[in-house]
């Protein structure tokens, strides 16, 4: 199984604040990496596929860039919604393997 | 707009079956690209990939799983459904369904999740 690292596991920010959460991947997985949110007692929600890709609907503040091993998600102005944990998921092959998280709690 | 719902027993005895149903609605379960699968997450593993059945019924398994594993789909009811043999404590878990695009490696809609717990 290919294994998914991020780090940190927690950053506190405040509203404003550009954030920046990186992710590496145990072997080369290309651009077959997706983010996902997380709130307290909901579902994760996916926020981009394929490295880069905004899903439908997931506002323009965040980003996703990278390519091989390492990836980043960032969030350009923090928003109180933007207050979660976030998942990276390597879609390169099966069994698709996820992160270990990463907190974004208010600073 | 898809909607998925989990739904099944949230307590199960140390090695019975645990089988959880998805009730997908605003989408043909039977509709090209995308697939159908489960993930699961609890504390101590995280988020876990378990099964995905895709629209032509191939299904795919995380290997430590494969072998208490089955996964189905019945499109009449617009479900598809999970079982797990054997249960143990290490399967105590927060159970998700999911719709999945990108040969099922991409979860894009999410149920609310399903709260299981093994236990006598």
């Amino acid at each position: 199984d290919i294994q998914m690292t991020q780090s940190p596991s927690s950053v506190s920010a405040s509203v404003g604040d550009r954030v920046t959460i990186t992710c590496r991947a145990s072997q080369d997985i290309s651009s077959w990496l997706a983010w996902y949110q997380q709130k307290p007692g909901k579902a994760p929600q996916l926020l981009i596929y394929s490295a880069s890709s905004l899903q439908s609907g997931v506002p323009s503040r965040f980003s996703g860039s990278g390519f091989g091993t390492d990836f980043t998600l960032t969030i350009s102005s923090l928003q109180p919604d933007d207050f979660a944990t976030y998942y990276c998921q390597q879609s390169n092959s099966l069994p698709p393997t996820f992160g270990g998280g990463t907190k974004v709690e208010i600073k | 707009q898809v909607q998925l719902q989990e739904s099944g027993p949230g307590l199960v005895k140390p090695s019975e079956t645990l089988s959880l149903t998805c009730s997908v609605s605003g989408h043909s379960i039977s509709s090209s690209p995308y697939y159908w699968g489960w993930i699961r997450q609890s504390p101590v593993k995280g988020l876990e990939w378990i099964a995905s059945i895709s629209d032509s019924g191939n299904t795919y398994f995380t290997p430590s799983l494969k072998s208490r594993v089955t996964i189905s789909v019945d499109s009449s009811k617009n479900q598809f459904s999970l079982k797990l043999r054997s249960v143990t404590a290490a399967d105590t878990a927060l159970y998700y369904c999911a719709r999945q695009f990108s040969w099922g490696r991409v979860m894009d809609v999410w149920g609310k999740g399903t709260t299981v717990a093994v236990s006598s």
